[in-house]
């Protein structure tokens, strides 16, 4: 399974941006990039995800390198709601089947948001 | 849309007893997966439903074991439960079978003593 990098915390301050960054360097052609985040006491919730353009939603923004060995998710105002862990998820779309069809979660960045 | 619903929130057995959870997906999602959540391992895959079939199975003994049903509610049971089996069981259902977005219900609390 192609592995993530995440950084294990990071801090904002209230309404300033955020960008998470998230290391794939094993990526290949047809891995999708997910961002899920969880929020303390719930389920995780989807954020966004992208393949190889950036992307935009209400929400967040995924930026996405031109080699796709890594990418960065882009809050333009962090909120207190916001914290939360930050989980980046590659998956195989293509090959949907066996292990590689399923979202394989790492630690992901825990964000800590100071008023 | 109602969310994803699991029941009940939370439960507490004792070890060699059995359990079972309950899923009921967003009306229309077809796809279920459930993972198990602790703090050592983070989120893990347990398996996931497709129309009633099993499509996919993580890395967990055979007292794991779940099904679906037609309206595409689902379970899952684990027989004999350990200390270990301790975690939030979150269950997640899906509209498409390609699982592109996910959508995660609350959990489910077990606690084994």
């Amino acid at each position: 399974d192609a592995k993530t990098t995440q950084p294990n915390s990071m801090e904002s301050n209230e309404e300033e941006p955020v960008h998470l960054p998230c290391n794939h360097s094993t990526i290949s052609g047809t891995d999708y990039i997910h961002w899920y985040r969880q929020l303390p006491s719930q389920g995780p919730e989807y954020v966004i995800h992208g393949l190889t353009s950036n992307v935009n939603n209400r929400m967040a923004s995924l930026a996405i390198a031109e080699d796709r060995k890594s990418s960065t998710l882009i809050l333009h105002r962090a909120t207190l709601r916001d914290a939360a862990v930050y989980y980046c998820i590659l998956r195989d779309e293509m090959n949907y089947g066996g292990s590689q069809g399923n979202l394989i979660f790492g630690k992901g960045t825990k964000l800590s948001v100071k008023p | 849309k109602a969310g994803v619903t699991q029941t009940p929130r939370y439960l507490i057995k004792t070890r060699g007893q059995q359990v079972t959870l309950s899923c009921s997906p967003i009306s229309g999602h077809r796809s279920v997966s459930w993972y198990q959540q602790t703090p050592g391992q983070g989120l893990q895959f347990l398996f996931e439903y497709f129309s009633e079939t099993q499509r996919n199975k993580g890395n967990f003994p055979g007292r794991f074991s779940g099904r679906q049903f037609s309206n595409s509610r689902s379970e899952m049971n684990v027989s004999t439960l350990e200390l270990g089996d301790s975690a939030l069981y979150l269950c997640a259902s899906s509209s498409t079978r390609r699982l592109l977005r996910q959508f995660f219900g609350p959990g489910t609390r077990l606690t084994v003593l």
